[in-house]
């Protein structure tokens, strides 16, 4: 079955970086866009970041734009998200999500990861 | 960007209740509209795409319409397992966005 399993999380220091990673299993990842979701304690759902298929198209919120940056491996079935100059505002729980195309929405969602940006 | 905007954003029902929720985009998002149900500690599930597919496996007593700027998620008898947080999504154009959210809870 479809699983996507997010992993790097932890305590960071303001202006810190991390990365997280995300593992697919259960479909072919190549084929797939994805997408990062964050969700701050107690709040909604915040998109993050796109990639395309092939890692040739990526977007991203204005929020983290300049900071962050998705990226994937496509031999190594793996997603990425490098975040840099963390702000406590980062604070969240990550979530990676597979792109369903036919009906353009976000069919399979990860665990999450939870990030805490704090001194 | 585009906003969307849920009403309610807090609902007390009843087992049984017919349940209404609505989203409203800022600008025309044709049927680009995904539900989401989201219970607490776990990853949202996708129970909607284009403001009326019902994903594989959810219940049919979920429903879903609208296009453009105005959509509504119905769930036609509250079942016990339905009280939760669901938010409606665009992907008509980047940044995607969520909903503020509408959670429901026990009467």
């Amino acid at each position: 079955q479809v699983q996507l399993v997010e992993s790097g999380g932890g305590v960071v220091q303001p202006g810190g970086s991390l990365r997280l990673s995300c593992a697919p299993s259960g479909f072919t990842f190549s084929n797939y866009d994805i997408h990062w979701v964050r969700q701050a304690p107690g709040k909604g759902l915040e998109w993050v970041a796109f990639i395309q298929y092939d890692g040739r198209d990526k977007y991203y919120a204005d929020s983290v734009k300049g900071r962050f940056t998705i990226s994937r491996d496509n031999s190594k079935n793996t997603l990425y998200l490098q975040m840099n100059s963390l702000r406590a505002e980062d604070t969240a729980v990550y979530y990676c999500a597979k792109h369903q195309e036919a009906h353009p929405s976000f069919d399979y969602w990860g665990q999450g990861t939870l990030v805490t940006v704090s001194s | 960007d585009i906003q969307l905007t849920q009403s309610p954003s807090f609902l007390s029902a009843s087992v049984g209740d017919r349940v209404t929720i609505t989203c409203r985009a800022s600008q025309d998002i044709s049927s680009y509209l995904a539900w989401y149900q989201q219970k607490p500690g776990k990853a949202p599930k996708l129970l909607m795409s284009a403001a009326s597919t019902l994903q594989s496996g959810v219940p049919s007593r979920f429903s879903g319409s609208g296009s453009g700027t105005e959509f509504t998620l119905t769930i036609s008898s509250l079942q016990p397992e339905d009280f939760a947080t669901y938010y409606c999504q665009q992907l008509n154009s980047y940044p995607l966005t969520f909903g503020g959210g509408t959670k429901v809870e026990i009467k």
